[in-house]
């Protein structure tokens, strides 16, 4: 089993859908992240968390320590969304050793 | 464009071959992490390093060495390539840790 499972691998939805993806982990972190990787290639950091909720424009993310559990939501989304998020867990305070999920293939249509 | 850069872009070698990938993290940023993506095996962290010393290391190969120079730029260093070698190289940099990462383009390694 990996230690980091994302849900759902694919997913295609209409512009203006709700969208939310998952992401679910078996290692303690200190913090959790989400990334973007658009179809040329590039990666951009969306969020870093360790507790609670963030929201950057139409994007949310929020994660339950708890339940090991991480969601990322985008609100009234866009073909240029379209992309491939990947949630990554930091496992450490020392050094960050990663383990990424993944990732999970967005195609928003018009 | 996240400041940090990449070089080469675009790497075609042969097997047995060794090559260099170069890093320059964005100004002020002591800390730079390598990054391995495959078709296979999806994102793989290799290494950190945080003002010239090792942090971390994730799945590195030992025919794999990186380094951090006094001017914080990094070369990550492949040697005895092979065909399974033959990836996206990202390089990412940030302030410290854990904190946001900015990554650079990569480089495409094409090991033939």
């Amino acid at each position: 089993k990996n230690e980091v499972e994302q849900s759902p691998q694919n997913l295609t939805a209409q512009e203006e859908e709700f969208i939310t993806i998952n992401c679910s982990y078996s290692v303690g972190i200190s913090a959790l992240h989400w990334l973007q990787q658009h179809p040329g290639g590039g990666i951009v950091s969306l969020f870093m968390l360790s507790s609670g909720k963030k929201k950057h424009g139409r994007l949310i993310a929020t994660i339950n320590i708890q339940e090991k559990h991480s969601s990322l939501h985008i609100t009234a989304s866009h073909p240029r969304d379209s992309a491939v998020y990947i949630c990554a867990a930091s496992k450490s305070d020392y050094g960050q050793n990663f383990v990424f999920g993944p990732g999970t293939r967005l195609s928003v249509l018009p | 464009d996240s400041g940090v850069t990449q070089t080469p872009k675009h790497l075609i070698t042969a097997t047995g071959q060794r090559v260099t990938l170069r890093c320059s993290p964005r100004s002020g940023d002591l800390s730079v992490y390598w990054y391995q993506q495959s078709l296979d095996q999806g994102l793989q962290f290799l290494i950190q390093y945080y003002n010239g010393e090792e942090r971390a290391k994730g799945n590195i190969l030992e025919r794999f060495s990186a380094q951090q120079f006094p001017d914080l730029h990094s070369e990550l260093n492949l040697s005895s390539l092979e065909l399974g070698d033959s990836a996206l190289y990202f390089c990412a940099s940030s302030v410290g840790y854990p904190n946001e990462q900015f990554f650079g383009p990569g480089t495409r390694l094409t090991v033939l």
